[in-house]
Protein backbone atom coordinates (compact mmCIF):
# COMPACT_ATOMS: atom_id res chain seq x y z
CA UNK A 1 0.00 0.00 0.00
CA UNK A 2 1.50 3.51 -0.56
CA UNK A 3 1.72 5.29 2.05
CA UNK A 4 3.64 7.84 4.46
CA UNK A 5 4.74 6.31 7.86
CA UNK A 6 5.62 8.42 10.81
CA UNK A 7 6.86 7.05 14.19
CA UNK A 8 6.21 7.77 16.80
CA UNK A 9 2.28 8.44 16.33
CA UNK A 10 2.15 10.06 20.19
CA UNK A 11 5.26 11.50 22.23
CA UNK A 12 6.19 13.39 25.35
CA UNK A 13 8.99 14.29 26.37
CA UNK A 14 10.82 17.05 28.45
CA UNK A 15 12.13 20.43 27.84
CA UNK A 16 16.03 20.34 26.16
CA UNK A 17 15.53 16.41 25.54
CA UNK A 18 16.77 15.68 22.05
CA UNK A 19 14.16 13.55 19.76
CA UNK A 20 13.32 12.59 16.50
CA UNK A 21 10.13 11.87 14.45
CA UNK A 22 10.81 9.11 11.28
CA UNK A 23 9.37 9.36 7.98
CA UNK A 24 9.33 6.69 5.45
CA UNK A 25 7.66 7.01 2.24
CA UNK A 26 7.33 3.73 -0.35
CA UNK A 27 5.73 6.18 -3.60
CA UNK A 28 9.75 7.05 -4.71
CA UNK A 29 8.57 10.86 -4.35
CA UNK A 30 10.84 13.21 -4.51
CA UNK A 31 9.90 15.85 -2.26
CA UNK A 32 9.38 15.69 0.89
CA UNK A 33 8.44 17.65 3.69
CA UNK A 34 7.26 18.09 7.16
CA UNK A 35 4.38 20.56 8.64
CA UNK A 36 3.09 21.26 11.98
CA UNK A 37 -0.75 21.94 12.39
CA UNK A 38 -1.50 24.49 15.51
CA UNK A 39 -5.23 25.31 16.22
CA UNK A 40 -6.04 29.03 14.14
CA UNK A 41 -2.94 28.77 12.56
CA UNK A 42 -3.71 25.87 10.35
CA UNK A 43 -0.71 24.08 8.60
CA UNK A 44 2.52 25.42 8.05
CA UNK A 45 5.72 24.21 6.21
CA UNK A 46 9.15 23.25 8.45
CA UNK A 47 11.26 22.09 5.52
CA UNK A 48 10.85 20.77 2.95
CA UNK A 49 13.41 18.45 0.67
CA UNK A 50 13.21 18.56 -3.39
CA UNK A 51 15.51 15.34 -3.28
CA UNK A 52 18.47 13.23 -1.61
CA UNK A 53 20.70 15.90 0.23
CA UNK A 54 18.58 18.64 -1.21
CA UNK A 55 16.65 20.28 1.52
CA UNK A 56 15.75 24.06 2.47
CA UNK A 57 13.59 26.04 5.22
CA UNK A 58 9.86 26.49 4.92
CA UNK A 59 7.86 29.02 7.15
CA UNK A 60 8.69 28.27 10.23
CA UNK A 61 12.31 26.35 10.31
CA UNK A 62 13.61 27.15 14.03
CA UNK A 63 14.25 24.86 16.34
CA UNK A 64 14.34 22.09 13.92
CA UNK A 65 16.54 20.48 11.73
CA UNK A 66 16.03 17.88 9.16
CA UNK A 67 18.19 15.21 6.75
CA UNK A 68 17.47 13.59 3.30
CA UNK A 69 20.32 10.82 3.45
CA UNK A 70 17.74 8.37 1.27
CA UNK A 71 15.41 8.80 -0.85
CA UNK A 72 12.66 7.40 1.22
CA UNK A 73 13.12 8.62 4.87
CA UNK A 74 13.01 12.11 5.76
CA UNK A 75 13.40 12.75 9.51
CA UNK A 76 12.58 15.74 11.55
CA UNK A 77 14.75 16.13 14.83
CA UNK A 78 14.36 18.72 17.68
CA UNK A 79 17.60 19.17 19.30
CA UNK A 80 16.71 21.13 22.50
CA UNK A 81 12.81 20.97 22.55
CA UNK A 82 10.42 23.64 23.90
CA UNK A 83 6.83 23.73 24.93
CA UNK A 84 6.14 25.76 22.12
CA UNK A 85 6.86 23.01 20.16
CA UNK A 86 4.05 21.19 21.15
CA UNK A 87 2.17 20.58 18.60
CA UNK A 88 0.90 17.99 15.86
CA UNK A 89 3.40 17.18 12.76
CA UNK A 90 2.99 16.03 9.24
CA UNK A 91 5.72 14.47 7.20
CA UNK A 92 4.53 14.47 3.57
CA UNK A 93 5.40 13.70 0.19
CA UNK A 94 4.75 13.96 -3.47
CA UNK A 95 6.10 13.81 -7.09
CA UNK A 96 7.33 17.16 -9.09
CA UNK A 97 4.67 19.03 -10.21
CA UNK A 98 1.90 20.84 -8.76
CA UNK A 99 0.08 18.34 -7.34
CA UNK A 100 -0.94 17.95 -3.59
CA UNK A 101 1.23 16.03 -0.48
CA UNK A 102 0.35 12.38 0.18
CA UNK A 103 0.30 12.90 4.05
CA UNK A 104 1.28 10.94 6.86
CA UNK A 105 -1.04 10.20 9.84
CA UNK A 106 0.53 12.78 12.38
CA UNK A 107 2.95 12.52 15.28
CA UNK A 108 1.46 14.49 18.51
CA UNK A 109 4.23 15.90 20.48
CA UNK A 110 3.55 17.88 24.12
CA UNK A 111 7.11 18.96 25.16
CA UNK A 112 6.46 19.74 29.13
CA UNK B 1 3.19 37.29 2.05
CA UNK B 2 1.84 34.55 0.67
CA UNK B 3 -1.74 34.39 2.43
CA UNK B 4 -5.25 31.91 1.76
CA UNK B 5 -8.19 32.36 3.90
CA UNK B 6 -10.89 30.45 4.28
CA UNK B 7 -14.64 30.92 4.97
CA UNK B 8 -16.42 30.59 7.07
CA UNK B 9 -14.46 29.23 10.03
CA UNK B 10 -17.03 26.53 11.09
CA UNK B 11 -20.34 25.53 10.13
CA UNK B 12 -23.05 23.46 11.84
CA UNK B 13 -26.07 22.10 9.30
CA UNK B 14 -27.90 18.90 9.35
CA UNK B 15 -27.96 15.86 6.62
CA UNK B 16 -29.18 16.68 3.11
CA UNK B 17 -27.99 20.47 3.59
CA UNK B 18 -26.16 21.52 0.68
CA UNK B 19 -22.78 24.10 1.94
CA UNK B 20 -20.62 26.14 0.28
CA UNK B 21 -17.01 26.63 1.44
CA UNK B 22 -14.96 29.39 0.08
CA UNK B 23 -11.03 29.21 0.54
CA UNK B 24 -9.75 33.36 -1.19
CA UNK B 25 -5.84 33.60 -1.93
CA UNK B 26 -3.32 36.31 -2.38
CA UNK B 27 0.38 34.21 -3.42
CA UNK B 28 2.96 34.85 -5.89
CA UNK B 29 3.84 32.57 -8.36
CA UNK B 30 0.66 30.35 -8.09
CA UNK B 31 0.51 26.98 -9.64
CA UNK B 32 -2.71 24.80 -8.61
CA UNK B 33 -5.00 24.87 -5.67
CA UNK B 34 -5.79 22.22 -3.80
CA UNK B 35 -8.64 20.83 -1.28
CA UNK B 36 -8.33 18.51 1.52
CA UNK B 37 -10.46 16.69 3.87
CA UNK B 38 -9.28 16.06 7.85
CA UNK B 39 -11.17 13.89 9.76
CA UNK B 40 -8.98 12.37 12.65
CA UNK B 41 -5.88 12.32 11.08
CA UNK B 42 -4.05 13.23 8.01
CA UNK B 43 -5.39 15.71 4.85
CA UNK B 44 -6.64 13.75 2.45
CA UNK B 45 -6.51 14.81 -1.09
CA UNK B 46 -9.99 15.66 -2.41
CA UNK B 47 -9.25 17.95 -5.80
CA UNK B 48 -6.71 19.86 -7.49
CA UNK B 49 -7.24 22.41 -9.25
CA UNK B 50 -5.75 24.48 -12.02
CA UNK B 51 -7.33 26.26 -14.27
CA UNK B 52 -10.31 28.96 -13.87
CA UNK B 53 -14.27 27.74 -14.56
CA UNK B 54 -13.58 24.27 -15.05
CA UNK B 55 -15.69 22.54 -12.34
CA UNK B 56 -14.29 19.58 -10.38
CA UNK B 57 -16.83 16.70 -9.66
CA UNK B 58 -16.67 13.67 -7.15
CA UNK B 59 -19.86 12.37 -6.29
CA UNK B 60 -21.67 14.77 -3.91
CA UNK B 61 -18.32 16.88 -4.10
CA UNK B 62 -17.62 19.64 -6.54
CA UNK B 63 -15.06 22.70 -6.65
CA UNK B 64 -14.36 25.74 -9.04
CA UNK B 65 -11.53 28.43 -9.46
CA UNK B 66 -11.76 31.96 -9.98
CA UNK B 67 -8.37 32.98 -11.16
CA UNK B 68 -9.33 36.29 -11.92
CA UNK B 69 -11.20 37.23 -8.79
CA UNK B 70 -8.67 34.48 -6.19
CA UNK B 71 -11.18 32.21 -5.25
CA UNK B 72 -12.29 28.90 -5.24
CA UNK B 73 -15.23 27.32 -3.63
CA UNK B 74 -15.93 23.93 -2.85
CA UNK B 75 -19.81 22.55 -2.56
CA UNK B 76 -21.01 19.38 -0.61
CA UNK B 77 -24.44 18.62 -1.56
CA UNK B 78 -26.90 16.19 0.75
CA UNK B 79 -24.67 16.45 3.34
CA UNK B 80 -24.39 13.32 5.29
CA UNK B 81 -22.81 13.03 8.67
CA UNK B 82 -19.20 11.25 7.37
CA UNK B 83 -18.79 14.88 5.77
CA UNK B 84 -18.28 16.24 9.00
CA UNK B 85 -14.32 17.13 9.02
CA UNK B 86 -11.78 20.04 8.32
CA UNK B 87 -11.40 21.47 5.05
CA UNK B 88 -8.05 22.70 3.94
CA UNK B 89 -7.03 24.69 1.38
CA UNK B 90 -4.01 25.04 -0.14
CA UNK B 91 -2.24 26.72 -2.51
CA UNK B 92 1.04 25.23 -4.57
CA UNK B 93 3.45 28.42 -5.23
CA UNK B 94 6.85 28.35 -6.55
CA UNK B 95 8.16 26.87 -9.94
CA UNK B 96 9.09 23.79 -8.44
CA UNK B 97 5.41 22.85 -6.96
CA UNK B 98 7.22 22.07 -3.74
CA UNK B 99 5.54 25.17 -1.60
CA UNK B 100 2.42 24.86 -0.19
CA UNK B 101 0.45 27.27 1.58
CA UNK B 102 -2.52 26.31 3.83
CA UNK B 103 -5.35 28.07 4.69
CA UNK B 104 -6.80 28.00 8.52
CA UNK B 105 -9.71 25.08 7.28
CA UNK B 106 -13.05 25.08 7.44
CA UNK B 107 -14.45 23.20 10.30
CA UNK B 108 -17.92 21.62 9.14
CA UNK B 109 -20.37 19.40 11.28
CA UNK B 110 -22.86 17.60 10.12
CA UNK B 111 -26.29 17.09 12.55
CA UNK B 112 -28.33 13.70 11.63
Amino acid sequence: EAQVTQNPRYLITVTGKKLTVTCSQNMNHEYMSWYRQDPGLGLRQIYYSMNVEVTDKGDVPEGYKVSRKEKRNFPLILESPSPNQTSLYFCASKNRGWSGYTFGSGTRLTVV
Amino acid sequence: EDKVVQSPLSLVVHEGDTVTLNCSYEVTNFRSLLWYKQEKKAPTFLFMLTSSGIEKKSGRLSSILDKKELFSILNITATQTGDSAIYLCAVVIGNAGNMLTFGGGTRLMVKP
